[in-house]
């Protein structure tokens, strides 16, 4: 099992650009989640899945775009791209727990860094 | 709003001594709480959980204390060794069935050989 796999590692862009970071895993798991880590800030929710066709959002989800048309695949778009979204980012997925516990184990990619010029 | 502090920002032990990451949660329907740990250039990995029913759990040379009452929680990491410097995480959950976790900020612990 290759897990959670982000695409790109590295990535530069322009102010106003737009592109999507890839995560794509491999156990099966119905909940997916995008995280953006910056310094002094931990890790922030921007948004999360449950399943196929269904997104909602997290702490931060202002200028970011998400969908889930498979189980296995979760994409996050950033239409217009800001100095404020460098950041890392990672992907974490897990399975949900019967009967909405919360008690689910993340399994994280290994991220992918951000530069907006 | 929900909310985790996390105590110290950065931790620095002599090889064989004990360290101690405090956290302090404010959603009083918090029910899990798992620690990760972050190496460097990698994804945060879950080391130890407890879940608000248990006071502590233990896994060799790592441990985690609960304290309910005053909604805070603490890793406990004995014996500690080079391959122990990371960054370590502590989260809550928030809202049961929501599948959703507060993190706090990260302590990054550097252990002296």
């Amino acid at each position: 099992n290759a897990g959670v796999t982000q695409t790109p590692k590295f990535q530069v862009l322009k102010t106003g650009q737009s592109m999507t970071l890839q995560c794509a895993q491999d156990m099966n798991h119905e909940y997916m989640s995008w995280y953006r880590q910056d310094p002094g800030m931990g890790l922030r929710l921007i948004h999360y899945s449950v399943g196929a066709g269904i997104t909602d959002q997290g702490e931060v989800p202002n200028g970011y775009n998400v969908s889930r048309s498979t189980t296995e695949d979760f994409p996050l778009r950033l239409l217009s791209a800001a100095p404020s979204q460098t950041s890392v980012y990672f992907c974490a997925s897990t399975l949900l727990a019967g009967g909405g516990s919360g008690a689910n184990v993340l399994t994280f990619g290994a991220g992918s860094r951000l530069t907006v010029l | 709003g929900e909310n985790v502090e996390q105590h110290p920002s950065t931790l620095s032990v002599q090889e064989g001594d004990s360290a101690v990451i405090k956290c302090t949660y404010s959603d009083s329907a918090s029910n899990y709480f798992p620690w990760y740990k972050q190496e460097l250039g990698k994804g945060p990995q879950l080391i130890i959980d407890i879940r608000s029913n248990v006071g502590e759990k233990k896994d060799q040379r790592i441990a985690v204390t609960l304290n309910k009452t005053a909604k805070h929680f603490s890793l406990h990491i004995t014996e500690t060794q080079p391959e122990d410097s990371a960054v370590y995480f502590c989260a809550a959950s928030i809202r049961t069935g929501t599948y959703k976790y507060i993190f706090g900020t990260g302590t990054r612990l550097k252990v002296l050989a």
